[in-house]
């Protein structure tokens, strides 16, 4: 089945740039979606159709996508933005979702 | 405003069955798939299966093939994951979620099933 792969964790200075990466065969083909989830909390979905925001995600959030790796970034990081970060794109060939591992963001 | 408000947390023996309920508002029930998430503690996200509350169509996970039971009930829009012979891996928290254009767009609060003898 298909395969999502993210770094386990990534850590940021206060005001710098987060990025996180997801790497998966022909990811190029595929939606990409990103969700934020803060301890205890359910994830938010924060980025769809690998660069689209919903309403109420701030700008400082964006999605980019480069050959085999879809990348979220963050801008501005805050103490407010560490969370694990997933991603997930729709595996056609099973006809169901598919989840990054996750990423944990920390705040230096 | 849509929300999706689950069910409470359980406690199950092994072996035993858990249904877990979600019931939707702010939106046309039927219009959306219903998708489950499962997340072990301080692990990842995992997908269960969905049902399409317009003609109760299933499809689940490989993993809980046969042991799952996702449906809807349109006149109280809400949706149901029964699970069935909960063994300790089972334990995690139970999200459900509208699902629309391939990606989660609002989640349930999540419901704890712990199974302990």
């Amino acid at each position: 089945s298909y395969v999502l792969t993210q770094p386990p964790s990534v850590s940021v200075a206060p005001g710098q740039t987060a990025r996180i990466t997801c790497g998966g065969d022909n990811i190029e083909m595929k939606s990409v979606h990103w969700y934020q989830q803060k301890p205890g909390q359910a994830p938010v979905l924060v980025v769809y159709d690998d660069s689209d925001r919903p309403s109420g995600i701030p700008e400082r959030f964006s999605g980019s996508k480069s050959g085999n790796t879809a990348t979220l970034t963050i801008s501005g990081v805050a103490a407010g933005d560490e969370a694990d970060y997933f991603c997930q794109v729709w595996d056609s060939s099973g006809d169901h979702p598919v989840f990054g591992g996750g990423t944990k963001l920390t705040v230096l | 405003e849509v929300q999706l408000v689950q069910s409470g947390a359980e406690v199950k023996k092994p072996g035993a069955t858990v249904k877990i309920s979600c019931e939707v508002s702010g939106y046309t029930f039927s219009d959306s798939y219903i998708h489950w998430v499962h997340q072990a503690p301080g692990k990842g996200l995992e997908w269960v299966g969905f049902v399409d509350p317009a003609d109760g169509e299933t499809k689940y996970a490989e993993k809980f093939q046969g042991r799952v039971t996702i449906a809807a009930e349109t006149s109280i829009d809400t949706a149901y994951m029964e699970l069935r012979s909960l063994r300790s891996e089972d334990t995690a928290v139970y999200y459900c979620a509208r699902v629309r254009g391939g990606y989660f767009q609002y989640w349930g609060q999540g419901t704890l099933v712990t199974v302990s003898s």
